[in-house]
């Protein structure tokens, strides 16, 4: 069974960074892109950007160039979401998503990261 | 960058009648159109992909149609769970997704 696991919720204060995960399991992790999807407070679905873990390949969403890192580290199955400086506009829902034939076919539960000070 | 827009932004419809959901894209996306369905508190899950192919597990009321720019999700006999927000989405040049349609018990 495909599961993609995402690491727990955090609250943080503005100015904090943050790396947030995502463990595949049940698929050859290596062979789907990852992506990052933002829902902010009662709003639709951001892409952020994706990954291919095989060989780290990475396309970021124009919105979110410079603002988010995305990496992986293929030997644990695990994909990561990171800031380095947060701000209270962060606060969002963060899911990741496998690749399928072009769309997102399994995701992740989400994890809710909150900033405020 | 390809813009998605969905309408109506809330559709109220009764169980038992049939939902019909328009996603239109500011150029064409082929047939690289996918649909969701998240409920409250949960993650989206995946219902169409390639316009019309129903992903895994999704039952036959739901069906997806169109090309290029104008798409359709249709849900024929609306069940009690049926009601949730939907999302369609284009990865013909990397991904958008439209804002979203509400269905809401009529």
């Amino acid at each position: 069974e495909v599961q993609l696991v995402q690491s727990g919720a955090e609250v943080k204060k503005p100015g904090e960074s943050l790396k947030i995960s995502c463990k595949g399991s049940g698929y050859s992790f290596t062979s789907y892109w990852i992506g990052w999807v933002r829902q902010m407070p009662g709003k639709g679905l951001e892409w952020m950007g994706i990954i291919y873990p095989g060989d780290s390949d990475t396309r970021y969403s124009p919105s979110f160039q410079g603002q988010v890192t995305i990496s992986a580290d293929k030997s644990i199955s695990t994909a990561y979401l990171q800031w380095s400086s947060l701000k209270a506009s962060d606060t969002a829902m963060y899911y990741c998503a496998r690749k399928g034939a072009g769309d997102f076919d399994y995701w992740g539960q989400g994890t809710l990261v909150t900033v405020s000070s | 960058e390809i813009v998605m827009t969905q309408s109506p932004a809330t559709l109220s419809v009764s169980p038992g009648e049939r939902a019909t959901l328009s996603c239109r894209a500011s150029q064409s996306v082929s047939s690289n159109l996918a649909w969701y369905q998240q409920k409250p508190g949960q993650a989206p899950r995946l219902l169409i992909y390639g316009a019309s192919i129903r992903a895994t597990g999704i039952p036959a009321r739901f069906s997806g149609s169109g090309s290029g720019t104008e798409f359709t999700l249709t849900i024929s006999i609306l069940q009690s769970e049926d009601f949730a927000v939907y999302y369609c989405q284009q990865y013909n040049n990397w991904y958008t997704f439209g804002q979203g349609t509400k269905l809401e018990i009529k």
